[in-house]
């Protein structure tokens, strides 16, 4: 079945440094792709997203990269605060289906 | 705060009790989810419905058992539970699959069957 693959689990970088998280999904009709953040107690929240028709997309010090080819897609974080500690999920879904498949999920935590 | 509300936020229940979860979202979507949340997981799809109808029904155990008597209004119905299925659950709606956006969560209720 259809299946995303998210690394790292954990990361951690110093206040300042950029992170990087990486997704590789096997459902080649997957057309869309959200990342997502979840502080402690509380619910995933959209933070960017991007569709099969873009290679990347930025919103501030948030950006995701698409590679169609390889199946995969990143997310990067530029100058991490401490406020960009949580969990982040990438998910994948495919056009005309409800399924939003997603991935194991990165525990950021930025050191001040 | 959200457009999506779950209620409760929190129950315990023992392994013969018979409780339900509520969802309810004001976006006016029609595609509305149950996943499953456990430690060190992915998030697991359970439920999916489209205009009150099941369009996906990922292999859950029937002690699980989801209603969704109008497009705003979800319940995942509990009976029987074992403690393997503490986990937070999590209802999120869409909308139609032919436009590829954002499912929006609620803040999910946490289980914990004793």
């Amino acid at each position: 079945g259809e299946n995303v693959e998210q690394h790292p689990s954990t990361l951690s970088v110093q206040e300042g440094d950029s992170a990087v998280i990486k997704c590789t999904y096997s459902d080649s009709a997957s057309n869309y792709f959200p990342w997502y953040k979840q502080e402690l107690g509380k619910r995933p929240q959209l933070i960017i997203d991007i569709r099969s028709n873009v290679g990347e997309k930025k919103d501030q010090r948030i950006a995701v990269t698409l590679n169609k080819t390889a199946k995969h897609f990143s997310l990067h974080i530029t100058e991490t605060q401490p406020e960009d500690s949580a969990v982040y999920f990438c998910a994948a879904r495919t056009s005309g289906t409800y399924k939003y498949i997603f991935g194991t999920g990165t525990r950021l935590k930025v050191l001040a | 705060e959200t457009g999506v509300t779950q209620t409760p936020r929190h129950l315990v229940m023992g392994m013969t009790n018979k409780k339900s979860l509520k969802c309810e979202q004001h976006l006016g979507h029609n595609a509305m989810y149950w996943y499953k949340q456990s430690a060190k997981k992915p998030l697991e799809l359970m439920f999916v419905y489209s205009l009150e109808e099941r369009v996906e029904n990922n292999s859950v155990p029937s002690r699980f058992s989801p209603e969704c008597p109008n497009s705003s209004h979800l319940f995942l119905h509990l009976h029987t539970l074992q403690p393997e299925d503490s986990a937070l659950y999590l209802c999120a709606s869409s909308q139609d699959p032919g436009r590829p956006t954002e499912a929006f969560f609620g803040q999910g209720t946490r289980l914990t069957v004793v």
